[in-house]
């Protein structure tokens, strides 16, 4: 099946703790995003790439670390620097760009404090 | 800065009625306009795009208009089933599509 996996579908997190959310794709896209959803806020921009050891800042970056090192994944760490870690994670690709751009999602990591 | 607004959190219709729902964005000149579906606890899933040149769009019961003058998008659901009962959520886009900057979304509940 071609598509985004996100791993695991639940993860908890103790105080203090680095915890790492996991997003593998095999669509073959070049840019990947990770969008962070709370209840009323709809999706916002942590992080995205747009080529492989490349990636930029999104609206809520603070708190949050990145990686991309294969095409094909692009791991996203909750640090302990980020207070309110609790939401709804979301990764996504991209399939190309002007009417291209459309984002596939995978379906999600929720994310609790212990 | 720029600014989506889908006209209300949640929309409650009968079964066979047609749904709008309304994307208005400020300070944005968007190429195209993207409508995605989200049901609870999954990712969003891609349903249209239109560009800044067409007026309108359709796909099977879904239309979507475009009206560059009003910053606007209307979706619309015709002959609404229970099984699209979800929130939909609206993206501007850029040329460059680097990223898309999505509404709140609006939470269709269609009863039979």
């Amino acid at each position: 099946d071609g598509g985004i996996t996100q791993s695991p579908k639940y993860l908890f997190r103790k105080e203090g703790q680095n915890v790492t959310l996991s997003c593998e794709q095999n669509l073959n896209h070049d840019a990947m995003y990770w969008y962070r959803q709370d209840p009323g806020q709809g999706l916002r921009l942590i992080y995205y790439s747009q080529i492989v050891n490349d990636f930029q800042k999104g609206d809520i970056a603070e708190g949050y670390s990145v990686s991309r090192e294969k095409k094909e994944s692009f791991p996203l760490t909750v640090t302990s620097a980020q207070k309110n870690p609790t939401a709804f994670y979301l990764c996504a690709s991209r399939l190309g760009t002007g009417a291209q751009n459309i984002q596939y999602f995978g379906a999600g990591t929720r994310l609790s404090v212990l | 800065s720029q600014k989506i607004e889908q006209n209300s959190e949640a929309l409650n219709i009968q079964e066979g009625k047609t749904a709008t729902l309304t994307c208005n964005y400020t300070n944005y000149s968007p190429a195209y306009l993207q409508w995605y579906r989200q049901d609870p606890g999954r990712g969003p899933v891609f349903l249209l795009l239109i560009r800044e040149n067409e007026k309108e769009k359709r796909k099977e019961r879904l239309k979507v208009t475009f009206d560059t003058t009003l910053k606007q998008s209307l979706f619309h659901i015709t002959a609404s089933q229970p099984a699209d009962s979800a929130t939909y959520l609206c993206a501007p886009t850029n040329q460059a599509g680097t990223a898309l900057i999505f509404g709140k979304g609006t939470t269709l509940s269609v009863s039979s």
